[in-house]
């Protein structure tokens, strides 16, 4: 699998985006991004992911550049309860493929 | 509700004994993993299962065992030969093609006595 790279951590303001990025500069054609986020000894929750084209949904946006090789996911309006560690993962397609967790970066939300 | 559950929450194991961390899913899932995660660590996969009967190994195997008996369960033992078992033990589904996302249960802290 192709490996990312996050800052350690970042903070912002509640009320404003939050931009995490994502380096992943040796992702392949076939290999998707995602991200999950892990609030304090729970279980990873599932956010988004996206293959080239950028993506919405409820929770976040995935915005991908054009050669793939970095990604920024965006919580547009972030609350406290966004307080989290965020992965960013790239997964191999195939009968054997499996997500591969690093440490991800640790979003403070601030009142 | 659909769901995967894990149980127990908190675990303790003492000296040379195997203990078994449940893993049960509602969700018709086909896959099944598990996931070992250390303070301040990301997740590093145990083993994992595509269908019942069939499992494989994933980057720490060692000193663990499954078993796939049934679609819905996916035990895994410590046993005596994991000499550092003390961590956060995470159970997950997902329907198994190449980018179907997985759904995490709520975990087990496993200590050591």
């Amino acid at each position: 699998d192709a490996k990312t790279t996050q800052p350690t951590s970042m903070d912002c303001a509640e009320g404003r985006a939050a931009n995490l990025p994502c380096n992943h500069s040796t992702i392949s054609g076939n290999e998707y991004v995602y991200w999950y986020r892990q609030i304090h000894s729970q279980g990873p929750q599932y956010i988004i992911h996206g293959l080239k084209n950028n993506e919405t949904n409820e929770m976040a946006s995935l915005i991908i550049t054009e050669d793939r090789k970095s990604s920024t996911l965006i919580l547009p309006h972030a609350t406290l309860r966004d307080t989290a560690v965020y992965y960013c993962i790239v997964r191999a397609t195939g009968a054997n493929s499996k997500l591969t967790f690093g440490k991800g970066i640790t979003l403070s939300v601030r009142p | 509700d659909g769901g995967i559950t894990q149980s127990p929450k908190y675990l303790f194991r003492k000296e040379g004994q195997n203990v078994t961390l449940s893993c049960e899913q509602n969700l018709n899932h086909d896959a099944m993993y598990w996931y070992r995660q250390d303070p301040g660590q990301g997740l590093r996969l145990i083993y994992y299962s595509q269908i019942v009967n069939d499992f494989q190994k994933g980057d720490i195997a060692e000193g663990y065992s499954v078993s796939r008996e049934k679609k819905e369960s996916f035990p895994l033992t410590v046993t005596s030969a994991q000499k550092n078992p003390t961590a956060f033990y995470l159970c997950a589904s997902s329907l198994w093609s190449a980018n179907e996302k997985l759904f995490f249960g709520s975990g087990t802290q496993l200590s050591v006595l």
